[in-house]
């Protein structure tokens, strides 16, 4: 069964407009959740990290999450996206056997 | 400093040849692993490997097989090369516990001809 899911494979968003990629997880995994960015032809970068506490987090360019137990949601969200910002985004979980899953991706395009 | 480093970031090679990605991690971590990204940008893990224990992806081939000559270094032999190798593998190292994630080093994309 797939741990992490990203329903939407590409986002197209205007720049200075407000973006929300989404990741679901599954009740299999852990509630230790992080997205990841991964620049054209780059490696990935870790972007933010939920890991217990607020449930609100935050990264240093301006994007935030919210673990949602809920809803088993793990959404990201910009108010502004910059022209820099695209790129392709990843929602990951750690397993049970401590291994990092990834979701299959959104890739992030934004628009002048 | 490069804290993952992976060596060649390039390599284009035959079916049926064999070859070694190399990968050395300088922020001490104690955990290593080799993901494979496919054409569709989809990540899977394929190895993950401390000083104690190597866990293996089920699902990879034997062809693929890692091989750590210490601590900060897990390199990939991949043999008998096949056309549907071709992808990015990454290599990426943490410290047990989760507090740090996973750095990941920038990627050899590997393409078989």
């Amino acid at each position: 069964a797939q741990s992490v899911t990203q329903l939407d494979s590409q986002v197209p968003v205007f720049e200075e407009a407000p973006v929300e990629l989404r990741c679901n997880y599954s009740s299999s995994v852990s509630v230790y959740l992080f997205w990841y960015v991964q620049y054209p032809n780059q490696g990935l970068q870790l972007l933010l990290k939920y890991l217990s506490g607020s449930t609100l987090v935050e990264s240093i360019n301006g994007f935030e999450a919210e673990f949602n137990k809920s809803q088993t949601s793990f959404h990201l969200r910009k108010p502004s996206v910059h022209i820099s910002d695209t790129a392709e985004y990843f929602c990951a979980a750690l397993t049970g056997a401590n291994n990092l899953f990834f979701g299959t991706g959104t890739r992030l395009t934004v628009i002048p | 400093d490069t804290a993952v480093s992976q060596t060649p970031k390039y390599l284009v090679t035959q079916m049926g040849n064999d070859k070694s990605i190399k990968c050395e991690q300088n922020l001490g971590h104690d955990t290593m692993y080799w993901y494979k990204q496919d054409s569709k940008k989809f990540l899977k893990i394929m190895f993950s490997y401390n000083n104690k224990e190597l866990i293996i992806n089920e699902t990879v081939p034997n062809r693929f097989s890692p091989k750590s000559p210490d601590k900060a270094h897990l390199n990939l032999h991949i043999n008998s090369l096949e056309l549907g190798d071709s992808a990015v593998y990454f290599c990426a190292s943490s410290q047990n516990g989760i507090n740090y994630g996973y750095t990941f080093g920038s990627g050899t994309r590997l393409t078989v001809v």
